[in-house]
């Protein structure tokens, strides 16, 4: 049973600390996206790669997030320094190519206090 | 650029009775719209999809229908049971990228 995983589940940490979440899709998936959800604002997409190459990140503040995918096998987001705003669940899903099913990972909590 | 509208926010029904969730989309080049999934602590999961092509799709108790004229579409469950209780999110796209609605909390009492 294939899943996108991502670690780590929960993360408490005090502002200005750095934080990396990291995701594995499916294998043989090709097109990786980074979601935040809060209450206030639900799920929004923060970025996108497809073959490892970003293809939008239009959502994420630029000043202090950054994604990367390092390989196929591996994504990355990274917040530095974090804020209390940031507080959210961070979501990572895969998908094969455009306008395919998107499968979610379990999520990051992440707290910054 | 896109947007979603979803309803209701919150949606209690009868164990056995049918539960239906709306969404509208501004888009009309939207041409795809699935239906996800979330409960407590987990990710979304994909329950359904459907294409502009479709206009109606089941899956056993849930079915979507899309009205691409008035662009809307709709989640129906029919027969809900206690674990359908969940959050529901609407979501339509024209690229990669999904735009979500706000999503239904929908119980199931016993």
């Amino acid at each position: 049973d294939a899943r996108v995983t991502q670690t780590p589940r929960d993360k408490v940490t005090e502002m200005g600390q750095e934080v990396t979440m990291r995701c594995q899709p499916i294998l043989g998936h090709n097109t990786v996206f980074w979601y935040r959800q809060t209450m206030m604002q639900g799920l929004e997409l923060l970025a996108y790669f497809r073959n490892r190459a970003p293809l939008d990140d239009s959502g994420m503040p630029k000043d202090r997030f950054s994604a990367e995918m390092p390989d196929a096998t591996l994504a990355t987001l990274k917040i530095q320094p974090s804020e209390p705003r940031d507080s959210a669940v961070y979501f990572c899903a895969s998908g094969f190519g455009g306008l395919e099913t998107q499968y979610f990972g379990p999520g990051t909590r992440l707290l910054v206090l | 650029g896109e947007n979603v509208e979803q309803h209701p926010s919150t949606l209690s029904v009868q164990e056995g009775d049918s539960a239906v969730i709306k969404c509208t989309y501004s888009d009309s080049a939207s041409n795809y719209f699935p239906w996800y999934k979330q409960e407590l602590g987990k990710g979304p999961q994909l329950i359904i999809d459907i294409r502009s092509n479709v206009g109606e799709k089941k899956d056993q108790r849930i079915a979507v229908t899309l009205n691409k004229t008035a662009k809307h579409f709709s989640l129906h469950i029919t027969e809900t049971q206690p674990e359908d209780s969940a959050v529901y999110f609407c979501a339509a796209s024209k690229t990669d990228k999904l735009i979500f609605g706000t999503g239904t909390r929908l119980q199931v009492f016993p």
